[in-house]
């Protein structure tokens, strides 16, 4: 069965300290990765997906197939990055997107 | 450019009773698709509708159906409500060409969130 995995609900950094956000995966054949982030009182929005390999507010994610993990990560973080944040590989005929249960970051200042 | 949009945001009803959820998707979208949210998870999915069509469906039963509109616009009605339906709704659009959805990008609504006493 096709799983993923956040192993943090919650997770609390300071300000400049780095952050790294778990994801680890199970899934048959080669699917798209994702992260997905929802701030304060908005909707949830793409932050970025590994196919692209760019760096997103200073956030870049490695996909790792040997150790099937797609973990989150940042330098240093920013108070404006406390946010949910959601693991989601895309598979299946609709391409959907199966979420992790999130991990609530929390930047202290 | 308009968003996509959810009705209600809000509503309640008891169980065995019927409800339907409105979604509006995004300009020049033609795909919308609805995951259930339950509190404390991440969203499930529920189906994706492309061309008025189902185009793929999760592990959700049947009493939980769909319509997409000639406009892109669709509804998700779920009959027989039971307790365990109460979580926020979420509807989703995207661009999918000939079918082939296009991965990972999709545009959330605000959500509805459905309470069943």
């Amino acid at each position: 069965a096709q799983r993923v995995t956040q192993p943090e609900k919650l997770l609390s950094v300071f300000k400049g300290a780095p952050v790294e956000l778990k994801c680890n995966y199970s899934y048959s054949g080669s699917p798209e990765l994702f992260w997905y982030v929802q701030y304060s009182r908005q909707r949830l929005q793409l932050l970025l997906r590994h196919i692209s390999r760019e760096s997103i507010k200073g956030f870049t994610a490695d996909l790792n197939k040997g150790e099937t993990s797609f973990h989150l990560k940042k330098p240093f973080a920013q108070e404006e990055d406390s946010a949910m944040y959601y693991c989601a590989p895309s598979s299946g005929s609709a391409r959907q997107l199966t979420f992790g249960s999130g991990t609530q970051l929390t930047v202290l200042p | 450019e308009t968003g996509v949009t959810q009705s209600p945001t809000h509503l309640i009803k008891t169980r065995g009773q019927q409800v339907t959820l409105r979604c509006s998707s995004q300009s020049g979208h033609n795909t919308v698709s609805w995951y259930q949210q339950a509190l404390g998870q991440g969203p499930q999915f529920i189906f994706q509708y492309y061309r008025e069509e189902e185009n793929g469906r999760g592990n959700f039963p049947p009493r939980f159906s769909g319509l997409q509109f000639p406009n892109y616009s669709s509804e998700l009605n779920v009959n027989a409500l039971e307790l365990d339906d109460s979580a926020l709704y979420l509807c989703a659009s995207s661009y999918s060409l000939f079918g082939l959805a296009s991965a990972g990008e999709l545009f959330f609504g605000e959500g509805s969130r459905l309470t069943v006493l």
